[in-house]
């Protein structure tokens, strides 16, 4: 089954506010990656962070790792419609070094 | 970033036929991986590639209908064994590479009739 499950599976914000995703895992990992996918095509790299970090940044994304409550964050600042996409949270277990993907949060920024 | 093509894009296929994926990777991918990503749903791992041996499969998803080749580092196939409408999905080639970062392939959009 898969591990990461993100939270809300869906969310709606006005362009310019900020926006909040979190993710839970169930197993150790090395480490936690956030994907985007635009409607119809593939999936895009957004930002890796590691076990042994607690926070990243990349441009308007802050990412947050707590690795005692098996859970992470991502927040898109001062959001833009081009922000529209889904996201997901992906893992990679300290045992076979599989990535999994959670369900994804769907997000919807209003012009 | 690491480079990884895959192809065919997209393929119309007939029920009861197969269909194999290639998926060349450049040489910083360390690990490849198959995913298959249905209709409004996430990615999941069908399997792991292993260089000249069998791969390693996840629950639910059994050799006979995926078998998967990797004969070298930088190269892997599945197979989409006798296909049924069910089997109409994305496929994805994912490489890992030695930074931990994993890179996509540009996916397979399968079609069953």
């Amino acid at each position: 089954s898969q591990q990461g499950e993100e939270d809300p599976q869906a969310l709606s914000i006005q362009e310019g506010e900020n926006a909040t995703m979190n993710c839970s895992y169930k197993t150790s990992i090395n480490n936690l990656q956030w994907y985007r996918q635009n409607s119809g095509r593939g999936l895009v790299h957004l930002i890796l962070i590691r076990s042994n970090e607690r926070e990243k940044h990349s441009g308007r994304l802050r990412v947050t790792l707590d690795t005692s409550k098996k859970s992470s964050s991502l927040l898109i600042t001062a959001s833009r419609a081009a922000d529209t996409a889904s996201y997901f949270c992906a893992t990679e277990d300290t045992g076979g070094f599989k990535t999994i993907f959670g369900a994804g949060t769907r997000l919807f920024v209003k012009a | 970033s690491a480079v990884i093509s895959q192809k065919p894009s997209r393929d119309i296929c007939q029920r009861g036929t197969s269909l194999t994926i290639q998926c060349q990777v450049d040489s910083q991918v360390t690990m490849m991986f198959w995913y298959r990503q249905q209709p409004g749903q996430s990615l999941t791992l069908i399997a792991t590639a292993n260089q000249g041996s069998e791969a390693t499969y996840e629950s639910g998803f059994v050799i006979d209908k995926f078998p998967i080749s990797r004969p070298n580092l930088t190269f892997s196939t599945l197979t989409v064994s006798n296909m049924s409408p069910e089997d109409s999905s994305i496929y994805l080639c994912l490489g890992l590479t030695n930074t931990g970062e994993l890179f996509f392939g540009e996916g397979s959009r399968l079609t069953v009739l």
